[in-house]
């Protein structure tokens, strides 16, 4: 099992919906969770940052981790074609990140 | 542009040969790590490296090395290269030795394809 595990998708969406994307994860001492945005031919940038349970917002975007069921998401509001982009959730322990291998989304015009 | 940078951005070479990766971590960061990206393994950690010497290992094989050099700068060995080390290598960089607890920046990549 791997310790950061994503739906790769594709996901479609139209223009404005709310997306949801979602990972699981295996081990219970992860304390650090972040989602990362992948433009095409570009490298990872950290997009949001969370710490233990809980929301977190940031303009359109929501983090929410739920460290019970070892569950994280990112929630996406009024979507722009602009947010189209490969989504990866990652965690991490004292030493290494883990990533998910990706969730790609098209936001429709 | 993140201040990581990567060459070359894209090599194409033939089964069993060797290539080298080079990396240049944003002004100031001391630590540099290589990631390899492919579709059915998503985002693996290889190496990093803190201001010269190896700091943590991940998954790499042992046809695969790097090293920092004293300017900071890394470079990724592979050799014997197979087909399936086609993929995407990223370098990363950060401040200190130990992982920041959000992560850090990345460089846009050097893809590799192994013909």
């Amino acid at each position: 099992q791997k310790e950061v595990e994503q739906d790769p998708g594709p996901l479609s969406v139209p223009e404005g919906a709310i997306v949801s994307l979602n990972c699981t994860y295996s081990n219970s001492a992860f304390q650090y969770f972040m989602w990362y945005r992948q433009y095409s031919r570009k490298g990872p940038e950290l997009l949001m940052y969370t710490y233990s349970s809980g929301n977190k917002e940031d303009g359109r975007f929501t983090a929410q981790v739920d460290k019970s069921s070892k569950y994280i998401s990112l929630f996406i509001r009024d979507s722009q074609p602009s947010d189209s982009a490969t989504y990866l959730c990652a965690s991490r322990d004292f030493n290494k990140f883990y990533f998910g291998s990706g969730t790609k989304l098209n936001v429709k015009p | 542009d993140s201040g990581v940078t990567q060459t070359p951005k894209h090599l194409i070479t033939a089964t069993g040969q060797r290539v080298t990766l080079r990396c240049s971590p944003r002004s100031g960061d001391l630590s540099v790590y290589w990631y390899q990206q492919s579709l059915d393994q998503g985002l693996q950690f290889l190496i990093q490296y803190y201001n010269g010497e190896e700091r943590a290992k991940g998954n790499i094989l042992e046809r695969f090395s790097a090293q920092q050099f004293p300017d900071l700068h890394s470079e990724l060995n592979l050799s014997s290269l197979e087909l399936g080390d086609s993929a995407l290598y990223f370098c990363a960089s950060s401040v200190g030795s130990r992982q920041s607890n959000y992560g850090y920046t990345f460089g846009s990549g050097t893809r590799l394809t192994v013909v």
